[in-house]
């Protein structure tokens, strides 16, 4: 079975400077699909960055961008010019596409990230 | 701008009470899911949907949840009956797959913004 960690349980940075996030899963599948969502206090979940594991380019948004290395099933996301509307809690998810697997997502745990003035 | 919606947005209730949840996919989406969130076990896939046929309901305690999509506009959880360790956050998401030329499929996934569940 597939999993998700993330071993920050929180981060702080100052405005305007970056961070990064962690995120490393288990998986025994060649084709799949990573995902950062974004929290904020409002709990509304908002979709961030994806990233397809067949493609080697790493993913980026704007401000977004993230660390992928298949090899060592790492997923990192890097916030950058960080503001304070970045602060929210941050998921890490894994999706395994298939005929029946197609959009379920496994989450890790959660990372808290306060962004200070 | 198209939003999954989700009614109602907060829930007051008395353990015992029957509970239901109603969601609206993005127009197209042919993929439509269930989740919890609770401070404990994080986010949970209760159940799921695709094209309107139940694909996975595993996550949930069938003795008491259930989950209907009458149409394609319309997603429903209902509890019955309530209790208090049902309290949680309840999101619905759909989804769908598109199939470009850059590679085999492309995937999206988008939540509602939740109805918060109180069983007192």
């Amino acid at each position: 079975a597939q999993t998700v960690t993330q071993s920050q349980p929180e981060m702080s940075v100052q405005e305007a400077e970056t961070v990064t996030l962690s995120c490393t899963y288990d998986t025994s599948e060649n084709n799949y699909y990573l995902f950062w969502y974004k929290q904020p206090p409002s709990r509304q979940m908002i979709l961030v960055i994806r990233q397809e594991a067949y493609k080697q380019q790493n993913a980026t948004e704007n401000r977004f961008s993230v660390n992928f290395q298949k090899a060592a099933k790492s997923f990192s996301l890097k916030i950058s010019d960080s503001q304070l509307g970045d602060t929210a809690m941050y998921f890490c998810a894994f999706m395994k596409p298939g005929s029946s697997n197609t959009g379920k997502l496994i989450f890790g745990q959660g990372t808290t990230l306060q962004v200070k003035p | 701008d198209a939003r999954v919606t989700q009614t109602p947005r907060h829930k007051v209730t008395e353990m015992g009470q029957e509970v239901t949840m109603r969601c609206q996919p993005i127009l197209g989406h042919n993929t439509v899911f269930w989740y919890r969130q609770t401070m404990m076990q994080g986010l949970e896939l209760l159940a799921y949907f695709r094209n309107r046929a139940p694909l996975d309901d595993s996550g949930m305690p069938k003795d008491r949840f259930s989950a209907e999509m009458p149409d394609a506009t319309l997603a429903t959880l209902k509890i019955q009956p309530s209790e208090p360790r049902d309290s949680a956050v309840y999101f619905c998401a759909s989804g769908t797959i598109h199939y470009s030329i850059s590679g085999p499929w492309d995937y999206e996934q988008y939540f509602g913004p939740g109805t918060r569940l109180t069983v007192t």
